[in-house]
């Protein structure tokens, strides 16, 4: 909701700059990923996916990372737009357990 | 296109009321899901049920219940709502299994609890 930006990370960006958001996630054993966005005041919105036996995937205009090495995991977006301005989440799941465990967020802001 | 849809935007109770929190899903999904989101402390797990009348705890179940009668609804029961449940609550769902298993969520019911 409204409330959800507030403690968050922040990241400023300019309209038509691209994006990186990153999240270093918990548990080796993770084997699937998410990325999510919340727009204020709605529930989070499915983005992309990745499992662990890829290391990058294309969507539109959003392309997702994933170190294994290093248990990080990124989301960048390109030509970023105003619409795009929300609290982006990532979120891991260790195979089997149908649960998601998802990380604190990051605030994107975009200026015109 | 995927629908999960909550009962209630926004919801004002007292303290001691026993308030329940609805939520169904139109993609016949084996699972099902409950979240409180805090600022600062992103989204917790109240609650898991993976089929009718099957539950599992999640990481903050004390002062909830939950009841799924039927596969396409699922409740979430504040038996005796208190002011520190004050809160966004969020309801999911997704396929029990697949590979690719993203969970879809409801647009959020924000409980105030006076």
């Amino acid at each position: 909701g409204e409330s959800v930006g507030l403690h968050l990370p922040t990241l400023s960006v300019q309209e038509g700059d691209n994006s990186i958001i990153n999240c270093a996630y918990s548990n080796s054993a993770s084997d699937y990923f998410i990325w999510y966005k919340q727009e204020s005041g709605k529930g989070p919105q499915f983005i992309i996916d990745i499992r662990s036996n890829m290391d990058k995937r294309q969507g539109q205009r959003v392309t997702v990372l994933l170190n294994k090495t290093v248990k990080h995991l990124s989301l960048q977006i390109a030509a970023t737009q105003p619409g795009d301005s929300a609290v982006y989440f990532c979120a891991e799941m260790v195979g089997g357990s149908e649960k998601l465990v998802f990380g604190k967020g990051m605030k994107l802001t975009v200026n015109p | 296109d995927v629908k999960v849809t909550q009962s209630s935007r926004y919801l004002v109770k007292r303290t001691g009321e026993k308030v329940f929190l609805e939520c169904v899903q139109d993609m016949d999904h084996e699972n099902m899901f409950w979240y409180r989101q805090d600022p600062g402390l992103g989204l917790r797990l109240i609650y898991f049920s993976y089929d009718v009348k099957m539950k599992e705890k999640g990481d903050i179940p004390e002062g909830y219940s939950v009841s799924r009668e039927k596969k396409e609804r699922f409740s979430l029961i504040l038996e005796s709502a208190s002011t520190n449940q004050t809160s966004m609550y969020l309801c999911a769902s997704s396929f029990r299994g697949r590979v690719y298993n993203e969970q879809f969520f409801g647009p959020g019911t924000r409980l105030t609890v006076l």
